[in-house]
């Protein structure tokens, strides 16, 4: 079977640093998303990630190893707006590998308190 | 440009009956996916079509269905509704596979409750 795994909730102060982890376990691998949803509302795109390294945009950076199934999602600078649940997503590949879908992970709560 | 375009919003039904969520996707983007995502939980694979095909199908009874059109929209039809099947509905539309920096646009999704 298919498993993502991420912490269920997290609290951080406006102005610092956070760090959101996710580790997976899956059969196939053709890259992994995170994704922004504030409640009631639709996953907004926040990074992808298929090699191995560091990606880097603005506030947020994403970084993946993949012979570790680990990612994780750093947000700087924190504001009172990016309290929000991060989606970690994989996306695998269909049959024939031709299309792919996403496996999300539960999602990780995001409390930024002042 | 216009993002995706989920209709209804909302959409209350009654245990047992049938309903149709309708998606248009991103002008120019041909495959169209559905995911389900209960309260606390993180969205959940149901279909993908491309060029009007089903490319993939989740771990969803025989009671959920979609289709693809020509223009590339799409509709989820779930029969013999359960109160289970209280959820957002989302629909997510790509240029082809998804799998890049360009990923996948979600709509704002059909909240659909079953009482």
């Amino acid at each position: 079977g298919q498993n993502i795994d991420q912490p269920t909730e997290m609290t951080a102060t406006e102005g610092a640093i956070v760090q959101i982890n996710c580790t997976y376990q899956t059969s196939g691998f053709n890259g992994l998303f995170w994704y922004q949803q504030h409640a009631g509302e639709a996953p907004t795109f926040l990074s992808y990630n298929v090699l191995d390294g560091l990606e880097e945009k603005g506030r947020f950076s994403s970084f993946l190893s993949r012979s570790k199934g680990y990612s994780y999602l750093l947000l700087k600078e924190l504001q009172m707006k990016d309290s929000a649940s991060y989606l970690c997503a994989v996306v695998l590949p269909l049959y024939g590998g031709a299309t792919n879908k996403l496996i999300f992970g539960t999602g990780t709560l995001l409390a930024v308190q002042p | 440009d216009a993002g995706v375009t989920q209709s209804p919003t909302h959409l209350i039904k009654t245990r047992g009956q049938q309903v149709t969520l309708r998606c248009s996707p991103i002008s120019g983007h041909k495959s169209v996916s559905w995911y389900q995502q209960v309260l606390g939980q993180g969205p959940q694979f149901i279909f993908q079509y491309y060029e009007k095909e089903e490319r993939g199908r989740g771990n969803f009874p025989d009671r959920f269905s979609a289709r693809q059109f020509p223009n590339y929209s799409s509709e989820l039809n779930v029969n013999a509704l359960l109160l289970g099947d209280s959820a957002l509905y989302l629909c997510a539309s790509s240029l082809v596979d998804g799998s890049s920096n360009y990923g996948y646009t979600f709509g704002s999704g059909t909240r659909l409750t079953v009482v």
